[in-house]
């Protein structure tokens, strides 16, 4: 498995704001996911974040409210902009560190945002 | 399009029992399904997956899950289950026939093991 980092932890936002969410990867890895996980809820995809390109957005996300860097194969980050009380989730980066469709996703430990 | 239902929002079991985590699917093509555990604060944690072959397979912490074509199910079990047990868990399915290969997720299902 690897281990990913992901910073802050956690973060109080006022509205309006932007924050912007790192993950780093201890090796390079080919595949690296953004997901929100909404209060009480599932998880849903956000977008697939690809080295040296755009990222690729689910539907019901557009690169203007998040947009996503990916310099290299080990990092990313993923910025939350103009952020209202509804951005209010954890965001989770994932990697998949074996090819396949088969291969498990590996998580970090989230960013629990809190907009006011 | 895949989708996965996990029917119970909560289980609750005395330590000690066994423990079933219930999960159903629907995919076209035959599927991929894993299981993952979320701890307060934390992301989540691969436990299992089930690509082909045999139909029971074992993952971390003592979990097993047995795969059920006709039924289109994937349900976690444990024979004894803990305290430390208690946690969220998530169902997911994948195929080959998705594009882009994403993980689909269920809504989740507590697990509160009492002592």
């Amino acid at each position: 498995s690897a281990v990913i980092s992901q910073k802050p932890s956690r973060d109080i936002c006022q509205r309006g704001t932007s924050l912007t969410i790192q993950c780093q990867v201890d090796s390079q890895v080919t595949m690296m996911f953004w997901y929100r996980q909404q209060p009480g809820q599932s998880l849903t995809l956000i977008a697939t974040a690809n080295q040296g390109s755009e990222a690729t957005y689910e539907s019901g996300f557009v690169i203007d409210k998040f947009p996503i860097s990916r310099p290299n194969l080990t990092f990313s980050t993923l910025t939350v902009s103009n952020m209202s009380p509804e951005d209010s989730s954890i965001y989770l980066c994932s990697v998949r560190i074996a090819q396949g469709y088969n291969s498990p996703l590996h998580f970090g430990n989230g960013t629990r945002l809190t907009v006011t | 399009a895949q989708s996965v239902a996990q029917p119970e929002d909560q289980v609750n079991v005395a330590e000690g029992n066994p423990l079933t985590v219930k999960c159903t699917y629907s995919v076209s093509g035959n599927p991929y399904l894993f299981w993952y555990v979320q701890y307060p604060n934390r992301g989540l944690q691969f436990l299992l997956k089930y690509i082909t072959g045999d139909n029971l397979v074992k993952g971390s912490y003592g979990f097993e899950a047995e795969f059920n074509k006709s039924q289109t199910s994937f349900h976690l079990k444990k024979p004894s289950a803990l305290v430390s047990d208690s946690a969220l868990y998530f169902c997911a399915v994948s195929s080959l026939n998705n594009a882009g290969n994403m993980l689909t997720f269920g809504g989740g299902t507590r697990l509160m093991v009492k002592p």
